[in-house]
């Protein structure tokens, strides 16, 4: 079936490097992509979303690329900071009624 | 706004008890959905709801009924608990189908 998955299940970054979170998706038919961090112990937490109609998406030290032609979505993390620690998951909202599918997710590794 | 809000946080039960688990969110969302976490592994959907009144099955449904008689609450019940229901259960809200999905803080349920 169709599945999200993530290339690296453990990241260890050093504080102030840039961080890439990659997934990869075999629904073809997804069209809206969300990446959420979730700390120890909390619920996800949005991080940035893309939708299949753009490539690329920047927040806050953070960007989404999207390249539909590999089925592939990454997550880049500008000078990462030890708050940064969590793991990152991506999912993808192909279906109609909204279900999200989700990736095992990545931990993130913050050293100093 | 509070977001999106679960009690209890924690329970404790023993094979064959009953419980429920309470979401509310103040968002006004019509979308509602029960996650299951459990280590290693991505969040999977139990139920869902697209507006009051109406619930649906996700991936792992059985073992699971829900209830959303008012717009704001969605609840999800576990008429004879099991040990494979020890999990961390997340609730989530959105506006829509295609709209980012916000997360609670989460239920940790363990059943011996």
């Amino acid at each position: 079936g169709e599945s999200v998955g993530l290339h690296l299940p453990t990241l260890s970054v050093q504080e102030g490097d840039n961080s890439i979170i990659n997934c990869a998706y075999s629904n073809s038919a997804s069209d809206y992509f969300i990446w959420y961090k979730q700390e120890s112990g909390k619920g996800p937490q949005f991080i940035i979303d893309i939708r299949s109609n753009m490539d690329k998406r920047q927040g806050q030290r953070v960007t989404v690329l999207l390249n539909k032609t590999v089925k592939h979505l990454s997550l880049q993390i500008a000078a990462t900071q030890p708050g940064d620690s969590a793991v990152y998951f991506c999912a993808e909202n192909g279906d109609s009624w909204g279900k999200l599918q989700f990736g095992a997710g990545t931990q993130v590794v913050v050293t100093p | 706004n509070a977001g999106v809000t679960q009690t209890p946080k924690f329970r404790v039960l023993k094979t064959g008890q009953s419980m429920t688990l309470l979401c509310a969110q103040d968002m006004n969302h019509e979308y509602m959905y029960w996650y299951r976490q459990d280590p290693g592994m991505g969040l999977r959907l139990i139920h869902y709801s697209v507006g009051e009144g109406t619930t649906a099955k996700g991936e792992v449904p059985d073992g699971y009924n829900v209830s959303r008689l008012k717009k704001q609450n969605f609840l999800l019940g576990l008429e004879s608990a099991a040990p494979s229901q020890t999990s961390v259960y997340f609730c989530a809200s959105s506006t829509g189908s295609q709209e980012t999905q916000y997360f609670g803080p989460g239920t940790r349920l363990l059943v011996l």
